[in-house]
């Protein structure tokens, strides 16, 4: 089964609106990464947070992680149409190697 | 540098037949996973190799079967087709063995008719 569970599956938000994504997952993690796809195409990775880190910035992204929860979540700042993707949030469990397990993803629309 | 390169990118094949895919790394990635994603299931891994060994394999039935050469290009196969195998497969490289962040190519599109 599917280690992380993402919510919500879809947001629909104006340029300029923040976006946040949060992403749940059942086991113990070594890290936890988020993935942007664009239409069906390959993921782009976008931040990789690991099991001590709580937050973590990269541009207009921030990631938090929350291990007593095994909760995390993306907020996306002043959002742009071009941000309108699919967003995935995928576990590294920890001693299962470099496997990462998905979580169903969260579609977002970003409307001009 | 060059990203990871899939071929083909789309491919119609009969149910019962087989397929091979093809993947080549980032150069100097030694790391290479599968995954398959498809409307109902999503992303689910595959495999995993790392120095031509396989290190980690998904819950999928022995028709699914994957290689590594020493030149870290990557090779996964799937014999006796069936509608349901229709789906993007992607493959990802990364540096070491895969703890960190994975560069995805741009996915072969499998229709089985």
């Amino acid at each position: 089964s599917q280690q992380g569970e993402e919510d919500p599956q879809a947001l629909s938000i104006q340029e300029g609106e923040n976006a946040t994504m949060n992403c749940s997952y059942k086991t113990s993690i070594n890290n936890l990464q988020w993935y942007r796809q664009n239409s069906g195409r390959g993921l782009v990775h976008l931040i990789l947070i690991r099991s001590n880190e709580r937050e973590k910035h990269s541009g207009r992204l921030r990631v938090t992680l929350d291990t007593s929860k095994k909760s995390s979540s993306l907020l996306i700042t002043a959002s742009r149409a071009a941000d309108t993707a699919s967003y995935f949030c995928a576990t590294v469990v920890y001693n299962q190697g470099g496997k990462l397990i998905f979580g169903q993803g969260t579609e977002l629309s970003v409307k001009p | 540098k060059a990203g990871v390169t899939q071929t083909p990118r789309y491919l119609i094949k009969t149910r019962g037949q087989q397929v091979t895919l093809s993947c080549s790394p980032i150069s100097g990635h030694r790391s290479v996973s599968w995954y398959q994603q498809t409307p109902g299931q999503g992303l689910q891994f595959l495999f995993e190799y790392f120095s031509e060994t396989q290190r980690n394999k998904g819950n999928f039935p022995g028709r699914f079967s994957g290689r590594q050469f020493s030149n870290s290009r990557s090779e996964m196969n799937v014999s006796t087709l069936e509608l349901g195998d229709s789906a993007l497969y992607l493959c990802a490289s990364s540096r070491g063995q895969g703890l960190n962040e994975q560069y995805f190519g741009p996915g072969t599109r499998l229709t089985v008719t």
